[in-house]
């Protein structure tokens, strides 16, 4: 059974600083996305990583993916106040007839000035 | 506009009183899912649907029902819905390969 770990639950940050959320995941899976929710929001896709060693970066974000060790990471560079959110990751099970998305817990961000 | 639109955006109703939530998606999208969204466990599948008239437990079917009689909606349906039903629900859709889109969100509150 697919099971997804992310840690931490919340992070209180000052803007400037650096930090990582972790995304732990049980077994093998096609892929592993990461969302970001703004309160009384819906879900906005952040990165698709599809392979091992795959890196995407948008901005202050940085996401990789280690399919040997069943790890991701969501990197935040110099945070800003905007990034306040709270971050997800979701790995797939797409295989054969299923379409099953497990998600972490999510990891409450909170940046103060 | 590409979008997934779920009505209503907030109900509120009574233990057993049977309910359903739409959700619709103009992106000719073949895979549609339920969710819900309770605090501190993430979001949980419910349902999904591969396309129109195949559908599959997700994690946490207990209580709902969903079909998939066309292929751009996929209503959720609380037959008779109890207090611990009370969440936020959200639906995804998307096709082969793309990430999911999401919906607004519904929140139901079931007194």
């Amino acid at each position: 059974e697919l099971k997804v770990e992310q840690n931490p639950l919340f992070l209180s940050m000052q803007e400037g600083k650096n930090y990582t959320i972790y995304c732990n995941y049980s077994t093998t899976s096609d892929r592993l996305y990461w969302y970001r929710q703004d309160p009384g929001k819906s879900l906005e896709s952040l990165f698709v990583l599809l392979s091992n060693g795959a890196v995407k970066q948008e901005g202050r974000l940085m996401a990789s993916l280690d399919t040997k060790a069943r790890l991701s990471t969501l990197h935040i560079t110099a945070a800003v106040h905007d990034l306040s959110a709270t971050y997800f990751c979701a790995v797939a099970d797409y295989g054969g007839a299923t379409n099953k998305l497990i998600f972490g817990t999510g990891t409450l961000l909170a940046v103060q000035p | 506009e590409a979008q997934v639109t779920q009505n209503p955006r907030y109900l509120i109703t009574v233990t057993g009183k049977k309910l359903t939530v739409t959700c619709s998606q103009n992106m000719n999208h073949e895979y549609m899912s339920w969710y819900r969204q309770d605090p501190g466990l993430g979001l949980r599948q419910i349902y999904y649907s591969m396309n129109v008239e195949v559908t599959d437990k997700g994690d946490v079917p207990e209580g709902y029902k969903v079909s998939r009689k066309e292929k751009r909606n996929f209503p959720l349906i609380l037959e008779s819905p109890s207090p611990n039903q009370t969440s936020l629900y959200f639906c995804a859709s998307r096709t082969m390969g793309e990430t999911q889109y999401f919906g607004p969100g519904t929140r139901l509150l079931v007194l």
